[in-house]
Formats: structure tokens, sequence, C-alpha cells
């Protein structure tokens, strides 16, 4: 079955440090990747997303590339900020498989 | 950009009450409605997978006569938790989908359920 595989939190940063959250993912065929973003009592918010290999998806700084060779779409962001504290979740196809989640704590 | 709206986004109730929540997709056509619950400081689980105008797809270990789903049509689903207890505390979570295929899903806000 699909399973997704996350780093364990909880990550903490200082503000404009560099910012890896592993995320390797079992599935049969070529699954799309997400990257989930949920700040403190609130839903899920699409961070951004690759559909196929070697595919890049981006969005407010972040970036995740899918590589197949490795089965991983690690999250990265050069400089992080304080508003970006939040827990991030990586997840596989359309009926979500989620990882357990991250939580990214970034200090002024 | 598609918004899904969650309501109520808290409820506090006695034990044996039953709660509904409801989930709305504003601005697209939602074939398909996921209900998540999330418990503290964990990942999301889903519970069910509802199509509109079928049955709900319940997920293994999820009893289907305790979480009652209903997708009646395009814009609206509703999970009702029947006879709640305090063991079903937990903060749900919906989410629509438009598409068929790999495409991301719009989520709710969540609901935070409480029971006393």
């Amino acid at each position: 079955g699909n399973s997704v595989t996350q780093m364990e939190g909880p990550v903490t940063l200082s503000e404009e440090a560099f910012l890896t959250i592993n995320c390797t993912y079992t599935a049969t065929g070529y699954p799309s990747l997400f990257w989930y973003v949920q700040y403190p009592g609130e839903g899920l918010q699409l961070l951004l997303k690759a559909t196929k290999a070697d595919d890049k998806g981006s969005n407010k700084g972040f970036e995740a590339t899918y590589r197949k060779e490795t089965t991983s779409f690690h999250l990265e962001k050069g400089s992080v900020q304080v508003s970006d504290s939040a827990v991030y979740f990586c997840a596989l196809r359309r009926q979500l498989t989620f990882g357990s989640g991250t939580q990214l704590t970034v200090l002024p | 950009g598609a918004v899904v709206s969650q309501h109520p986004s808290r409820v506090i109730c006695k034990s044996g009450t039953s709660v509904k929540i409801e989930c709305r997709s504003l601005d697209f056509q939602a074939t398909t409605m996921f209900w998540y619950r999330q418990f503290p400081k964990q990942s999301l689980m889903l519970m069910a997978t509802s199509n509109e105008g079928s049955k709900a797809t319940y997920e293994q270990g999820v009893e289907k006569d305790k979480f009652l789903i209903n997708h009646a049509s395009l814009t609206l689903s509703t999970l009702t938790v029947t006879s709640a207890h305090p063991e079903d505390s937990s903060f749900y979570i919906c989410s629509a989908s438009d598409r068929i295929g790999n495409q991301p899903q719009h989520f709710g806000d969540g609901t935070r359920l409480s029971i006393l």
C-alpha cells in the first residue's frame, strides 16, 4: 500500500536559516506528491505539488523536487521566517496518504 | 481560489449528544469529499471518502454507524458523530476535490469537537 515517511520533528531554527524537511514515499506507479502546511488551529493549505518525476514544485520560497530514483520529495527553503512556523505534511495521491507531520518553529 | 467552508469550527457538548459537521464547497462542484480526524500533534487519519449521491467508503476501523456521512449534493457533505463520547473528542477536517485524478484537495478549517 501507499505510505509516506516524514522527517520527525519538532524542528527549531533561527530566522534566515536553511530548512530541509525530508519526505520519502512508497507507492505503485507515479503518484502526484504534495506538501501541505497547517497553522495552529486551522485546516490544511496546499503549499506546493509535483505531478511527475523531476518536477519541481515551488511556492512562497519553498521548493520540493520529485525524485523518482530516491522516491523522495524533500521540502526546502533557503531562508525561513518566523511566519513559517507551522506543521508541514508530505502527502501523495488524490486520496491523500499523509506523513506524520513536522512541527517547525522559527525563532526571531 | 477554491474555498471549502466547514461549520461549526468548535463544538462542546455533553456525552450522548449527536453532532453534525457540515462541509461546503463554495465555488466549485465537489465530486468527492474526504473526512479526516486528527489527534493532538499527530497526522491526519482518513476516515471516509464520499462521492456525491452514493454511499461513503469507510477506512478500516472506522465505525460507519458511529460516523454517518451524507453527500447529498455537489457542494455539501455532512459528518454526524452519533451518541458522541469523550473518546470522540478530536479535530475533524473535511476536504473536497473537483476532479478525477491526482489533483490537490481543498481543505476546510476543521472542527474542534470536545465531548464532556
